[in-house]
């Protein structure tokens, strides 16, 4: 199947900072990359929709000022959380849809831990 | 996106086909039967999706009841790799707008030697 791979894996950063986790999918263009927050024993949930060349469609209740999404190219989406605090700490993944055919299948990248100090 | 319902958990022994059941009855006409799975601390894996017809492939068996209103995911032989939470979604599929996957919690399977 087609790859999405998130860099950083795991990452820790100090309470104020910013820190950018990046989604790629390496093998197939994606038009269209979706990005979820999931916490301990809980279901992913979803909390924007990226588009190429678009600005990002957030669900309800996520703060678009503080989870800032850019999907600057076809391969590429950045989910940057900006002023990060110890509730953000989470586990983040992202998923991408082929822009090729009818896009019926949506891929997911390993995840990146985030870990707020 | 229709709502699905799955059992929380079941075991299954080792070598013996695993039944992962989904009641999906308020879903539409045009909603695919999405199955994924998630291994702990990884992102979710795509397994297999239907619309009415039987699917199959090298990871498991897609059974979409008649109506539609409930499927049956099968793993024909499960190993301690396919301990793993298993997610049902419907979603419609369409060129134009994306149509996102929502999850909900899923069943825990737990395959035991």
């Amino acid at each position: 199947g087609a790859v999405v791979s998130q860099h950083p894996s795991w990452v820790i950063c100090k309470s104020g900072t910013s820190v950018k986790i990046e989604c790629r999918s390496l093998d197939f263009q994606a038009t269209t990359m979706f990005w979820y927050r999931q916490f301990p024993k809980q279901s992913l949930m979803l909390m924007a929709t990226s588009n190429e060349g678009s600005k990002a469609t957030y669900e309800q209740g996520v703060e678009k000022d503080k989870f800032l999404i850019n999907h600057a190219s076809l391969t590429l989406s950045t989910l940057t959380v900006t002023s990060a605090h110890p509730e953000d700490s989470s586990f983040y993944i992202c998923s991408a849809r082929e822009a090729r055919g009818s896009g019926n299948t949506i891929y997911f990248g390993e995840g990146s831990w985030l870990t707020v100090v | 996106d229709a709502k699905t319902t799955q059992p929380p958990s079941m075991d299954c022994a080792e070598g013996r086909a695993a039944n992962l059941p989904c009641n999906h009855s308020t879903i539409s006409g045009n909603e695919y039967v999405y199955w994924y799975r998630q291994i702990h601390s990884q992102g979710p894996q795509y397994i297999i999706h239907g619309l009415k017809n039987n699917e199959t492939n090298e990871m498991a068996s897609l059974i979409i009841t008649e109506d539609r209103k409930s499927s049956t995911l099968i793993l024909p032989h499960a190993t301690l790799r396919d301990t793993a939470v298993y997610y049902c979604i419907v979603r419609v599929i369409n060129t134009g707008t994306a149509s996102k996957l929502t999850f909900g919690t899923g069943t825990r399977l737990q395959v035991t030697l």
